[in-house]
C-alpha cells in the first residue's frame, strides 16, 4: 500500500524552464491538494482538487497550473520557474467519503525543487 | 483571510522535561487537526478536535481545543528523543473545504 507517491524526490531547473511534478494516490480518496513549504512558512496551499473534474485555487496559485487528471492522479507545472518558487512541494490527500472536510490528509514524501 | 499562528517557533528542551505548543486562529474553527512532521519526512496526522473545550489523549501527548474553537495547544509530558520534529495545527472553518496549517513548532530534545 504505497499511499500517497510523488515524483521526481528532487530537481534542479534554471529559471525560465517547466515542469511537471505528479502525484498519484492509491486509497480511493476524492480530494487531492498541493502545499509548498518554505522555512518559518509551514505549508500553503498552491491549488486543491475537491473532487474529479474540479480545481481550485488556494493561497499562492500564482506561477502554477494543476490538473485533475482521474481520481488517483493531480499535477502541479510550473510554466516558467523563477527563483522564488524553489521549496519543497507535498502532494496530500484525504476524503473516502462524500463528507470530506472533516477527513485527516495523507501526504507524499515531497519534491525538492531548486531553481537557479 | 483566515491566518494560524503557532508559538514558540521553535524549543529545545533536556529530555524528560515538558513541552507544549500553542495555535491561535483569526477566525472560529469547525475542526483541528494536528500533523507532527520529522526532519526530512513529510507531515503525519496525530489527531482531530471538533468539539468545543475538547481534550484528547494519546500516551504523554494532550491536545485541546480552546471554548471558542479559535485557539488549540499540544502539550507532551516528559518529552522523549522520539518526539523530535515539526508540530503543526491545521484548522478549517466552518464551510470551507480548505485546512489553513499553522506556521509550526520546532521540536529538539537533548538527551
Amino acid at each position: 500500500n504505497a499511499g500517497v507517491t510523488q515524483t521526481p524526490k528532487f530537481q534542479v531547473l534554471k529559471t525560465g524552464q517547466s515542469m511537471t511534478l505528479q502525484c498519484a494516490q492509491d486509497m480511493n480518496h476524492n480530494s487531492m491538494y498541493w502545499y509548498r513549504q518554505d522555512p518559518g512558512m509551514g505549508l500553503r496551499l498552491i491549488y486543491y482538487s475537491a473532487s474529479e473534474g474540479t480545481t481550485d485555487k488556494g493561497e499562492v496559485p500564482n506561477g502554477y497550473n494543476v490538473s485533475r487528471l482521474n481520481k488517483r492522479e493531480f499535477s502541479l507545472r510550473l510554466e516558467s520557474a523563477a527563483p522564488s518558487q524553489t521549496s519543497v512541494y507535498f502532494c496530500a490527500s484525504s476524503g473516502k467519503d462524500r463528507t470530506d472536510s472533516n477527513q485527516p490528509q495523507h501526504f507524499g514524501d515531497g519534491t525538492r525543487l531548486s531553481i537557479l | 483571510g483566515q491566518q494560524v499562528m503557532q508559538i514558540p517557533q521553535y524549543q529545545h528542551v533536556q529530555e524528560g522535561e515538558d513541552f507544549t505548543t500553542y495555535c491561535n486562529s483569526s477566525t472560529t474553527l469547525s475542526n483541528i487537526q494536528w500533523y507532527k512532521q520529522r526532519p526530512g519526512g513529510h507531515p503525519v496526522f496525530l489527531i482531530q478536535l471538533v468539539k468545543s473545550g475538547e481534550v484528547k489523549k494519546q500516551k504523554r501527548l494532550t491536545f485541546q481545543f480552546g471554548e471558542a474553537k479559535k485557539n488549540s495547544s499540544l502539550h507532551i509530558t516528559a518529552t522523549q528523543t522520539t518526539d523530535v520534529g515539526t508540530y503543526f495545527c491545521a484548522g478549517r472553518r466552518t464551510g470551507f473545504q480548505k485546512l489553513v496549517f499553522g506556521t509550526g513548532t520546532r521540536l529538539l530534545v537533548s538527551p
